[in-house]
């Protein structure tokens, strides 16, 4: 069974670097695709963008000045990095799966909340 | 950029059916996905590809997208399905949610 766990840092300062990783556990990289997902407190969900097991990536354009999404195939992990954070980047973040472009996500992480704070 | 709208709430009756709908311009032409998300809980997959059920979802889910709307049906409804529930799709590589549905039940 495939499980995803993400990990990293719960609180992060403003204008600093938030940096999470995913362990995927049970499948592989390849051939999906991967991305990240969050969700401020009570509020709806934000596609933060993927990366495919070619390792191409794409992100929302909202984000794409402050993301990247990287995978380290070796060590079945993926890595969100967000640049200048802001109270507005806290969230819950989640990683997925999906088969491919136009798929569904068909399994999640649990998520980590990450909070924005001096 | 591609929009999908869904209304803040449904209610429905112990054992009725609830309708969820997510508009969006010609939605009828994309694939849509529905997941179910719980309180303090990741988001679980329903139904994909418009109307398919994966394993494990009960059959009272099914879905449809036609037009401008897509819409998930939740046949005789019960309280554990109280939830909120988003559509989702893709657009030129990016992934779109819906706003999401609180269900009451």
């Amino acid at each position: 069974q495939v499980q995803l766990q993400e990990s990293g840092p719960g609180l992060v300062k403003p204008s600093e670097t938030l940096s999470l990783t995913c362990t995927v556990s049970g499948g592989s990289i390849s051939p999906y695709y991967w991305s990240w997902i969050r969700q401020p407190p009570g509020k709806g969900l934000e596609w933060i963008g993927y990366l495919d097991y070619r390792g191409t990536t794409d992100y929302n354009p909202s984000l794409k000045s402050r993301v990247t999404i990287s995978v380290d195939t070796s060590r079945n992990q993926l890595s969100l990095k967000l640049t200048s954070v802001t109270a507005a980047d806290t969230a819950m973040y989640y990683c997925a799966r999906a088969a491919g472009p136009n798929w569904a996500y068909d399994y999640w992480g649990q998520g980590t909340l990450v909070t924005v704070s001096s | 950029s591609y929009e999908l709208t869904q209304p803040l709430s449904v209610s429905v009756a112990l054992g009725q059916t609830a309708r969820i709908t997510c508009g969006g311009t010609n939605i009828g032409s994309k694939n849509v996905h529905w997941y179910q998300q719980k309180p303090g809980q990741a988001p679980l997959l329903v139904i994909y590809r418009d109307s398919s059920r994966p394993s494990g979802i009960p059959e009272r889910f099914s879905g449809s997208n036609s037009g401008n709307t897509a819409t998930l049906t939740i046949s005789r409804a019960q309280a554990g399905d109280e939830a909120d529930y988003y559509c989702q799709v893709w657009d030129s590589d990016f992934v779109i949610f819906g706003g999401g549905t609180k269900l009451t039940v």
